[in-house]
């Protein structure tokens, strides 16, 4: 069954270094995702991306956040200069169509010291 | 925007009880609404989702949801829960425009032997 890929499953950065998260949606959706869930927190709507250009974003995703669709299979999430408070598991997710369901992928958990 | 709240943060409950898990959600215009679950370690995976047509609605693993316009509420319900159904339960809702879910902050359902 096709599925919505991350990496890394988990990665420890310092404070101010850059990060990239990278994830592989499921290979006919068009439409894409990043959510993030800090610890014991809600899941919360980062970014929406469609048609190669952001579709919608949330008041998180400020300039320190980038998503970039490089080739055709991956969908990236940038954060420049990585805060202590950008600490949280961070998941991607698509979809085929407008109105169906969101696939996830198991999430990169990002720490920041 | 929707907003979604889950009452319970975490549901204790014995193999074979039956459970409730609550969801409420801000908006009853044009919503759609998502049951996800999140085994530990994994991404989240859909349990059942309300678009139109039947309030009562079935999914995966024996689980149904009602959605109740009037009382702004779609509750997840199983009627003999299982050891394996030990997980974190999210509660999503969209609205016609966006369709981008609004998540709750997730309710742990811990089954005891």
């Amino acid at each position: 069954e096709p599925e919505v890929t991350q990496t890394p499953s988990h990665q420890v950065t310092q404070m101010g270094q850059e990060v990239i998260l990278r994830c592989v949606p499921i290979s006919n959706h068009l439409y894409f995702y990043w959510y993030r869930q800090i610890l014991g927190q809600k899941v919360e709507f980062l970014v929406s991306f469609y048609n190669n250009e952001i579709s919608e974003k949330s008041e998180i995703f400020d300039d320190q956040f980038s998503v970039e669709r490089p080739d055709g299979s991956n969908f990236t999430l940038k954060i420049r200069s990585t805060k202590l408070e950008d600490s949280a598991m961070y998941f991607c997710a698509s979809k085929r169509e407008n109105t169906g369901e969101l696939f996830f992928g198991e999430g990169s958990r990002l720490t920041v010291l | 925007a929707q907003s979604v709240t889950q009452l319970d943060s975490q549901v204790p409950v014995f193999e074979e009880a039956p459970v409730e898990l609550r969801c409420n959600y801000s908006s009853s215009v044009s919503v759609y609404l998502f049951w996800y679950v999140q085994y530990p370690n994994q991404g989240l995976q859909l349990l059942l989702k309300y678009l139109s047509g039947s309030t009562l609605v079935k999914g995966i693993n024996g689980f149904e949801a009602e959605f109740n316009k009037s009382q702004t509420s779609f509750h997840l319900r199983k009627p003999s829960v299982h050891i394996s159904d030990t997980a974190e339960y999210f509660c999503a809702a969209s609205n016609g425009g966006s369709y981008i879910p609004t998540f709750g902050r997730g309710t742990s359902l811990i089954v005891h032997p």
